[in-house]
């Protein structure tokens, strides 16, 4: 079954303990990219990747880091997390050119807790 | 500065009749629009796109519209159906490909039985 996969699916920690988000799909995607949801906001970008060893900065990357040493893994990486890291976390891949644009496929959240 | 807007946080339909889902948007290079579903506890799916070179898609029970000259997409839902109780995401990308998607602030709809 082609599918995303995000762990954990929760967790509570508290600020400053590193902490790091797994991701990895099944589809050969070539893009990947994770998103933050928070209330009134909707799905912010906070890191992509086209491809191996190649990422960018989304529209929030502050505070977090990411890693492409594989295709099928994108782990999200949150060195001193602090309690506005907060949030409903979403890892997304999808395959990059060709004749038609390609929809982001997205794994189910990690909703994670910064106390 | 939020460039991808759904001014509805919330909409309830009667089942069977139809459910109009809008979203507007500022960046006039945006030309490249999609419709996301998602469910509690579950990730967003893809639903349904719009190249800016059309005004309208349709899939099935989905519609969507584009008028570039009001910056304004929607998304049509005929009949409605209880299943389609969820959030709806609208996204934008700027040129071909969709990797960098501004999402919306989602609009929540309810189907009433």
């Amino acid at each position: 079954e082609a599918q995303v996969t995000q762990n954990p699916r929760y967790l509570i920690t508290v600020t400053g303990k590193k902490l790091t988000v797994t991701c990895s799909q099944n589809m050969n995607h070539e893009y990947m990219s994770w998103y933050r949801q928070d209330p009134g906001l909707g799905l912010r970008q906070i890191y992509y990747s086209m491809n191996v060893e190649v990422t960018d900065k989304g529209d929030v990357p502050e505070g977090y880091k990411v890693s492409r040493k594989e295709k099928r893994n994108f782990p999200l990486i949150l060195e001193s997390p602090s309690p506005n890291q907060t949030s409903l976390y979403f890892c997304a891949s999808s395959l990059l050119g060709g004749e038609s644009n390609q929809p982001q496929h997205f794994g189910d959240g990690t909703r994670l807790s910064i106390l | 500065d939020q460039q991808v807007k759904q001014n509805s946080p919330s909409l309830s339909v009667q089942e069977g009749r139809i459910s109009i889902l809008n979203c507007d948007y500022t960046n006039s290079m945006f030309d490249y629009f999609l419709w996301y579903k998602k469910y509690p506890a579950e990730g967003p799916t893809f639903l349904i796109s719009i190249s800016s070179i059309k005004d309208k898609n349709e899939d099935g029970r989905f519609t969507v519209f584009l008028n570039k000259s009001a910056k304004h997409l929607s998304l049509h839902i005929v009949p409605s159906q209880p299943g389609d109780s969820a959030v709806y995401f609208c996204a934008a990308s700027v040129h071909f490909g969709n990797e960098k998607l501004t999402f919306g602030t989602g609009t929540r709809l309810t189907i009433i039985p």
